[in-house]
C-alpha cells in the first residue's frame, strides 16, 4: 500500500459525459501527478500540482482539466467523454522536488 | 525535448536467467533515473533510482541498473530471475519533469 488512495476504482460511463476522478495523496506530500495509461499510449504524464498550484502540463487535452485543493487533495475532470479516453487513471504524490513519487491503485475508466 | 527509449517490448525468460533491459534518454540537463515496476493488477511501486554518486545502483528484489553517462543509458539488470518477477517495468527519467518509456513486458517461464 503506497499510501495514496484514489477513488472511484472503476467507472462505466457513455460517451460525451463529464467524470471527477479523486486522488488523496500521502500524508505529508505537497505534489500530485495524473497519468493515464492505455495500452496504445503506455503510460502519459497528464499534469502535475505542488500545493494548489499547477507545475508542469504533459500531454492533457482541453477537455480535461485538474486542481488541487486546500487540503492537498486533487481531482481530474474529464468531460465530451470519447471512446478513446478509456484507460487506466493514476495518480502519484510525491515531495515536490526531484523525488520519489507514490502511485495510487488508480481508476479504471470504460467509455462506452 | 526529453526522451525515453525502452528497448524491449517483450521479454520471455526461464526462471534462473539474466536479465537486462535496455533505456536509452534524451535531455540536455541534470536528469534523475528511475525504474518502475507493475505487477499484474497492481499499481506502480518504485524499483531503483539514481540521483548522483556511485553510477550502479541497487534497488529491491535483486535489480540494479547502471548509469553510463556517455551513452545516455540506464538499463536494468538481475542476475537470476524468478517467476514473481513477472511484470511490466517502465523506465522514467526525469529532467524538467518526468516521462516514462513504453515498458518491457517480462514473462517469467516456471
Amino acid at each position: 500500500d503506497s499510501g495514496v488512495t484514489q477513488t472511484p476504482k472503476h467507472l462505466i460511463t457513455a460517451t460525451g459525459q463529464r467524470v471527477t476522478l479523486r486522488c488523496s495523496p500521502r500524508s505529508g506530500d505537497l505534489s500530485v501527478y495524473w497519468y493515464q495509461q492505455s495500452l496504445d499510449q503506455g503510460l502519459q504524464f497528464l499534469i502535475h500540482y505542488y500545493n494548489g498550484e499547477e507545475r508542469a502540463k504533459g500531454n492533457i487535452l482541453e477537455r480535461f482539466s485538474a486542481q488541487q485543493f486546500p487540503d492537498l487533495h486533487s481531482e481530474l475532470n474529464l468531460s465530451s467523454l470519447e471512446l478513446g479516453d478509456s484507460a487506466l487513471y493514476f495518480c502519484a504524490s510525491g515531495g515536490g522536488g526531484q523525488e520519489t513519487q507514490y502511485f495510487g491503485p488508480g481508476t479504471r475508466l470504460l467509455v462506452l | 525535448a526529453q526522451s525515453v527509449s525502452q528497448h524491449n517490448h517483450h521479454v520471455i525468460l526461464s526462471e534462473a536467467a539474466s536479465l537486462e533491459l535496455g533505456c536509452n534518454y534524451s535531455y540536455g540537463g541534470t536528469v534523475n533515473l528511475f525504474w518502475y515496476v507493475q505487477y499484474p493488477g497492481q499499481h506502480l511501486q518504485l524499483l531503483l533510482k539514481y540521483f548522483s554518486g556511485d553510477p550502479l545502483v541497487k534497488g529491491i528484489k535483486g535489480f540494479e541498473a547502471e548509469f553510463i553517462k556517455s551513452k545516455f543509458s540506464f538499463n536494468l539488470r538481475k542476475p537470476s530471475v524468478q517467476w514473481s518477477d513477472t511484470a511490466e517495468y517502465f523506465c522514467a527519467p526525469r529532467g524538467d519533469k518526468i516521462i516514462f518509456g513504453k515498458g518491457t513486458r517480462l514473462h517469467i517461464l516456471p
